[in-house]
């Protein structure tokens, strides 16, 4: 059973135009949740956390959004750049310090 | 910057052979993870090690054995590789404190078994 659903197995967006990631958690335990960005024939990069505390963290050009009643986070990317075009995992992560991740969304930032 | 190493990043073996995959983190991190990344599926958790000679299975541990002899090694085995084991393997590290942190990738072995 999926415990970290990603529902959108793809996204365009135009160039300078807000990008916006979505998930879905099952497990109200977990106390962490992350969002990672990869690049083919690469591996994942940390790109921004949020703890079950929060309901939002900025960092730059990425926010993350986190309603607990709702169990969605987003992940949102403003104003949206070429080097944005990567698929994105959402992850969430409890006491154990294993990370569960979705299965992926792969942006694609349009000209 | 953390680094963690995977020692190939392409490998081919035959069906039945014995595979080793080796990975090496620079930063002192106590938790190492194996992973494997397929279409449609997303990163799935081999197994992890929280120390030196200990191990855990993850959600995916058929066919597959690890090793952590020290703490910034921790291997993968494939004990008689089959094509279904045909994938994307990525090793990742985390420091093992009560505080989140976040797992380090390394950048991979892309495994096809023929």
């Amino acid at each position: 059973d999926q415990q970290v659903k990603q529902n959108s197995p793809s996204l365009s967006v135009q160039e300078g135009r807000i990008s916006i990631l979505n998930c879905d958690y099952t497990n109200s335990m977990f106390d962490y949740f992350l969002w990672y960005k990869k690049y083919p024939a690469e591996g994942p990069t940390f790109l921004i956390s949020i703890s079950s505390i929060k309901d939002k963290n900025e960092d730059g050009r990425f926010t993350v959004f986190l309603n607990k009643s709702a169990k969605h986070l987003s992940l949102h990317i403003v104003p949206s750049q070429p080097g944005d075009s990567a698929v994105y995992f959402c992850a969430a992560t409890g006491r154990d310090d294993k990370i569960i991740f979705g299965k992926g969304t792969r942006l694609h930032i349009l000209p | 910057d953390v680094k963690v190493t995977q020692s190939s990043r392409y490998l081919v073996k035959r069906t039945g052979e014995k595979v080793f995959l080796e990975c090496v983190q620079d930063m002192d991190h106590e938790n190492m993870f194996w992973y494997r990344q397929d279409p449609g599926l997303g990163l799935r958790l081999i197994y992890f090690s929280y120390d030196v000679k200990m191990k855990e299975k993850g959600d995916i541990p058929e066919g597959y054995s690890v090793s952590r002899e020290k703490k910034e090694r921790f291997s993968l085995i494939l004990e008689s590789a089959s094509t279904n084991q045909t994938s994307m393997y990525l090793c990742a590290s985390s420091l093992g404190v009560s505080a989140f942190q976040p797992q380090h990738f390394g950048d991979g072995t892309r495994l096809s078994i023929l």
